[in-house]
């Protein structure tokens, strides 16, 4: 079946500091992959996506790259601001399970 | 443009209780889904609709769960009797007709906690 690995938080960051979260997953099929983000008191909102090897999705400074060789995902941002503190959910789909399988969840915190 | 709007947002009942949550999605999203988000673990898919008819129930626990979505639009689901393991946050998600891309908007959640 269909899994989503992700590491582990709480991730403390100062302000301005390079982020990576890492993402790792199990498929049958090929997968389409997101991260989604939580701010606090909001509900879960699509942060990017990439549908197939290779490609990069990317938005508000958020990266992260397709690789089918590591099965991997994972997000960077170059320089992570307070307002970028939320939980992020790393999660696939395919045709065949139709259905978002996420990750636990890694829970970002930026300082000043 | 409004987006998935959910109501309780918070409910605290006693084991053996009833629940009832409600979800009204973005105005045209055929399809909702109401998700169980446990702490510290990833959402889970409860239940998805397709219109009004049932695409996948299969990790519905259907001795205590139920839900509709009766005029293809708002959806109800509901719980009785309630568990402590209940406790949990209940997400609905909406997307638009069409192809399963992935792409879900979320409501805020109603968060159960059962004592």
């Amino acid at each position: 079946g269909n899994s989503v690995t992700q590491m582990e938080g709480p991730v403390t960051l100062s302000e301005e500091a390079f982020l990576t979260i890492n993402c790792t997953y199990t498929a049958t099929g090929y997968p389409s992959l997101f991260w989604y983000v939580q701010y606090p008191g909001e509900g879960l909102q699509l942060l990017l996506k990439a549908t197939k090897a290779d490609d990069k999705g990317s938005n508000k400074g958020f990266e992260a790259t397709y690789r089918k060789e590591t099965t991997s995902f994972h997000l960077e941002k170059g320089s992570v601001q307070v307002s970028d503190s939320a939980v992020y959910f790393c999660a696939l789909i395919t045709g065949t399970a139709s259905k978002l399988t996420f990750g636990t969840g890694t829970r970002l915190q930026v300082t000043l | 443009e409004a987006g998935v709007a959910q109501s309780p947002r918070y409910k605290i009942i006693e084991k053996r209780q009833s629940v009832a949550f409600w979800c009204n999605p973005i105005s045209g999203h055929a399809t909702l889904y109401w998700y169980q988000q446990i702490l510290g673990q990833g959402p889970k898919l409860l239940i998805q609709f397709q219109n009004n008819g049932v695409v996948d129930d299969s990790q519905l626990p259907k001795d205590r769960f139920s839900a509709e979505r009766l005029k293809g639009v708002d959806s109800t689901l509901k719980i009785q009797p309630a568990k402590l393991e209940d406790s949990a946050v209940y997400l609905c998600a909406s997307s638009l007709p069409g192809l399963n891309t992935g792409e879900l908007f979320f409501g805020e959640g109603s968060r159960l906690t059962v004592l």
